[in-house]
């Protein structure tokens, strides 16, 4: 069973760091294409950033609201996906979602097949 | 970037009603288009890709169409575990935006 559950969330005050961490398991972790959704409570989903399987060009892309600010990154030996948010706003202030991409239907971005429960992030003083 | 408009943003039906919400891109994304559901305090689950193949699993009330800038989701008889949110998300580029989302509510 394809599980995914985030860690790392919680109350920081503005202008804080955080790293959030995706633990993936009963799945193939490095063929996967990665990303990071987050949600506004009682909003919509906003796509944050995607990294790619093994790395290689164009393999890391970021929303314009979080790009300089987040840094996604992977250890495929430990199944696990981060994400480092810096200079956190109060707008930052999300459950925090890990997301895998459907792997090989042809196309070269895909949909979201599994997605973790999410981490709340809450950004105040 | 591309954007995904929704509507309607709220749906108020009775069970065994016919329902379809609509998305339309700000440019055409051929038929890269995922319909996802989200019920309250749970993660989003894909219904439909590639704008009408449903995803394994998915009961046959669900359809999805459409191509290019207009698509729609339709429940065909609308059942009493199908009241969430409902979001279309483009996947023709690396900005996987996502409509705003359309809640179906007990009428």
């Amino acid at each position: 069973e394809v599980q995914l559950v985030e860690s790392g969330g919680g109350l920081i005050q503005p202008g804080g760091s955080l790293r959030l961490s995706c633990a993936a398991s009963g799945f193939t972790f490095s063929s996967y294409n990665m990303n990071w959704v987050r949600q506004v409570p009682g909003k919509g989903l906003e796509w944050l950033s995607y990294i790619r399987h093994r790395g290689g060009p164009g393999s890391i892309h970021y929303a314009d609201s979080v790009k300089g600010r987040f840094t996604i990154s992977r250890d495929d030996g430990a199944n696990s996906m981060f994400l480092q948010m810096n200079n956190l706003r109060a707008e930052d202030t999300a459950v925090y979602f890990c997301v895998r991409e459907k792997y090989g239907s042809g196309n070269y971005w895909e949909y979201f097949d599994s997605w973790g429960q999410g981490t709340l992030v809450t950004v105040s003083s | 970037d591309i954007q995904m408009t929704q509507s309607p943003s709220t749906l108020s039906a009775s069970v065994g009603d016919r329902v379809t919400i609509t998305c339309r891109a700000s440019q055409t994304i051929s038929d890269w288009l995922a319909w996802y559901q989200q019920k309250p305090g749970k993660a989003p689950k894909v219904l439909i890709y590639k704008a009408s193949i449903l995803e394994n699993g998915v009961p046959s009330r669900f359809s999805g169409s459409g191509s290019g800038t207009d698509f729609t989701l339709t429940i065909s008889s609308l059942q009493p575990d199908d009241f969430a949110t409902y979001y279309c998300q483009q996947y023709i580029n690396y900005s996987r935006t996502f409509g705003q989302g359309t809640k179906v509510e007990i009428k």
